[in-house]
């Protein structure tokens, strides 16, 4: 099973400040990662697919990079409504995995 | 618009079954993939099982594995999990997740979810 650790487990910024969230997979899930974004008490929400690519009607603040085993999302400038937890998933390697999730919070 | 609604939660005994539903509308559902993800209380996420579009073939994580059963109608554009011998374990929000495409399996569209408590 691939195993995604994602880090840090809490990420303390300001509005307007640079979000870098990271996502490393056990061994090599190619660029099948995806993103998704949680607000509490309500449904996952995709954000990135296959590594670097927004998802339909996702803010261009929002972006990915990597591939192989190293993966990032990053928010360049923080809005209000993206304080929430951020995770990573593979579909490269059956059984999926998610990663265990950052949370992104208001300093 | 694309809408999933789950049904079937709620509260079960160890050792119990329940029987989840998801209905789909606002796509062709028989083309895509489906899952389902869970959230234990306070947890991450957890992907559960998932089936092929058109029925094909299926898939479980190791946890649920000879407990749970995927399966779909695509005349009635639902998906539904029968979960069997349940333990204090499943006890998690269950999201119905459809897939991006048939073999693309991260998910564009989640449902709100239902709950499901084992407890005696």
């Amino acid at each position: 099973e691939i195993v995604l650790t994602q880090s840090p487990a809490t990420l303390s910024l300001s509005p307007g400040e640079r979000a870098t969230l990271s996502c490393r997979a056990s061994q090599s899930v190619s660029s099948y990662l995806a993103w998704y974004q949680q607000k509490p008490g309500q449904a996952p929400r995709l954000l990135i697919y296959d590594a670097s690519n927004r998802a339909t009607g996702i803010p261009a603040r929002f972006s990915g990079s990597g591939s192989g085993t190293d993966f990032t999302l990053t928010i360049s400038s923080l809005e209000p409504e993206d304080f929430a937890v951020y995770y990573c998933q593979q579909r490269g390697i059956w059984p999926l995995t998610f990663g265990g999730g950052t949370k992104v919070e208001i300093k | 618009e694309v809408q999933l609604l789950e049904s079937g939660g709620g509260l079960v005994q160890p050792g119990g079954s329940l029987r989840l539903s998801c209905a789909a509308s606002g796509f062709l559902f028989s083309s895509y993939a489906m899952s389902w993800v869970r959230q234990a209380p306070g947890k991450g996420l957890e992907w559960v099982s998932v089936i092929s579009g058109s029925g094909g073939g299926t898939n479980y994580a190791d946890s649920v594995k000879g407990r749970f059963t995927i399966s779909r109608d695509d005349s009635k554009s639902t998906l539904y999990l029968q979960m069997n011998s349940l333990t204090a374990e499943d006890t998690a929000i269950y999201y119905c997740a459809k897939g991006a495409g048939a073999t693309r399996h991260h998910f564009d569209h989640w449902g709100q979810g239902t709950l499901v408590t084992v407890s005696s």
